[in-house]
């Protein structure tokens, strides 16, 4: 099945930094990758996502990147804010299953 | 957008008795939902797939007699802990696809139940 691995498992960055967070999965099946931010208490956000067909995808200060050969993908914020900080989990999803498997989670802290 | 109502966001029994927990998508009709458990500073396992109309899919592990799924209708699917114990205090997320098939669709989840057995 599938594995998702996700680095760093703490990232601490100052305000206005720029803070990345990488995975790599494992089933060469997958072609959709979701990124969560879940604060204390709630349940993960959907913040961005990517498909296999799409190499790169931006939505403001957020940004992935996708690189199917080496099974990469990566989550970039720019210009971060304290209130970025939360739990980041990227996921992956296989074309033949509907199952979403998340990697470990990364914590964010930013810092003013 | 989409949203994934869960009911209620905490709760604490006692040990023995049986806690439900309700999912519900509020502005969408979800085929299929999902039940995923998360310990403290760890990720979010899978637990089962719930399919409206139909049993319940379980991930390897997952005992199907202690976490009852029922998905009754296309807004709403409930998991039952039955006889609960210490070692199920955890947080128990819910997601649904919000249009069409979830294979191609993103999930959005619920705020979640934290569940405390004494």
């Amino acid at each position: 099945g599938e594995n998702v691995e996700q680095h760093p498992s703490t990232l601490s960055v100052q305000e206005g930094d720029s803070a990345v967070i990488k995975c790599t999965y494992s089933d060469s099946a997958s072609n959709y990758f979701p990124w969560y931010k879940q604060e204390l208490g709630k349940g993960p956000q959907l913040i961005i996502d990517i498909r296999s067909n799409v190499g790169e995808k931006k939505d403001q200060r957020i940004a992935v990147t996708l690189n199917k050969t080496a099974k990469h993908f990566s989550l970039h914020i720019t210009e971060t804010q304290p209130e970025d900080s939360a739990v980041y989990f990227c996921a992956a999803r296989s074309y033949n299953t509907d199952k979403l498997i998340f990697g470990t989670g990364t914590r964010l802290q930013v810092f003013p | 957008g989409a949203v994934v109502s869960q009911h209620p966001s905490w709760v604490i029994c006692k040990s023995g008795t049986s806690v439900k927990i309700e999912c519900r998508s509020l502005d969408f009709q979800a085929t299929t939902m999902f039940w995923y458990r998360q310990f403290p500073k760890q990720s979010l396992m899978l637990m089962a797939t719930s399919n409206e109309g139909s049993k319940a899919t379980y991930e390897q592990g997952v005992e199907k007699d202690k976490f009852l799924i029922n998905h009754a209708s296309l807004t709403l699917s409930t998991l039952t802990v039955t006889s609960a114990h210490p070692e199920d205090s955890s947080f128990y997320i819910c997601s649904a696809s919000s249009s069409g098939s979830s294979y191609n669709s993103p999930l959005h989840f619920g705020n979640g139940t934290r569940l405390t057995v004494t």
